[in-house]
């Protein structure tokens, strides 16, 4: 059975600085792997998308890393802002189930401070 | 881009009452859509998967009878929380994939904040 979880569970940095957050997974069988930010009682946003082929995606100030191999994934945020201040999660997409499914960890609560 | 509404954002209802969340696919159309609740500081766990025309795929551990899902055209999905309880308060979001995506992107909706008194 697949299980993601997020490490740490939360984070506070002063403006500015670079920042990583972890995802672990159980198992690398995977379709792909997504980075989400939910910001308090919002839905979600997606940030980024890697596909199982791929080793990284990077979009403005985030860069997204997976080793496969290991069940790991990293989000690589530069200089943070507040405006950074969410929670983020990641989520894999299964091989071997017959539908779309996601399965979610449980998120990195950060704040910026400024 | 793809975009899921979901309404209401936010209900309030007496216990014993049912509720109905709509979620739609705005500019693309959805044969499946995804059914996710999130309870306070925790993660999304997957509720159902609906899909268009049949009878909606529940997780394990989920009522179906008492989260009746509706997917009745391509770009409609609803939620309806039956006699709810106060133990069924939480943020239900729904998802949709948008075939022009490729199979592998989901959008999310913003969600919708169920408190039952």
């Amino acid at each position: 059975k697949q299980e993601v979880t997020q490490i740490p569970a939360a984070l506070s940095v002063p403006e500015g600085e670079n920042l990583v957050l972890n995802c672990s997974f159980t198992d690398s069988a995977i379709y792909n792997l997504q980075w989400f930010r939910q910001d308090p009682g919002k839905g979600l946003t997606s940030l980024l998308l890697i596909q199982s082929s791929q080793r990284e995606q990077t979009s403005g100030r985030l860069n997204a890393s997976l080793d496969k191999s290991s069940g790991r994934s990293t989000l690589y945020i530069a200089a943070s802002q507040p405006g950074d201040s969410a929670t983020y999660l990641c989520a894999v997409r299964p091989m071997g189930t017959s539908y779309d499914k996601v399965i979610f960890g449980p998120g990195t609560s950060l704040s910026v401070i400024p | 881009g793809a975009v899921v509404s979901q309404h209401p954002s936010w209900v309030i209802c007496k216990s014993g009452t049912s509720v109905k969340i709509e979620c739609r696919s705005l500019d693309f159309q959805a044969t499946t859509m995804f059914w996710y609740r999130q309870f306070p500081k925790q993660s999304l766990m997957l509720m159902a998967t609906s899909n268009e025309g049949s009878k909606a795929t529940y997780e394990q551990g989920v009522e179906k009878d008492k989260f009746l899902i509706n997917h009745a055209s391509l770009t409609l999905s609803t939620l309806t929380v039956t006699s709810a309880h106060p133990e069924d308060s939480s943020f239900y979001i729904c998802s949709a994939r948008d075939p022009r995506r490729g199979a592998n992107v989901l959008t999310f909706g913003a969600g919708s904040r169920l408190t039952v008194l």
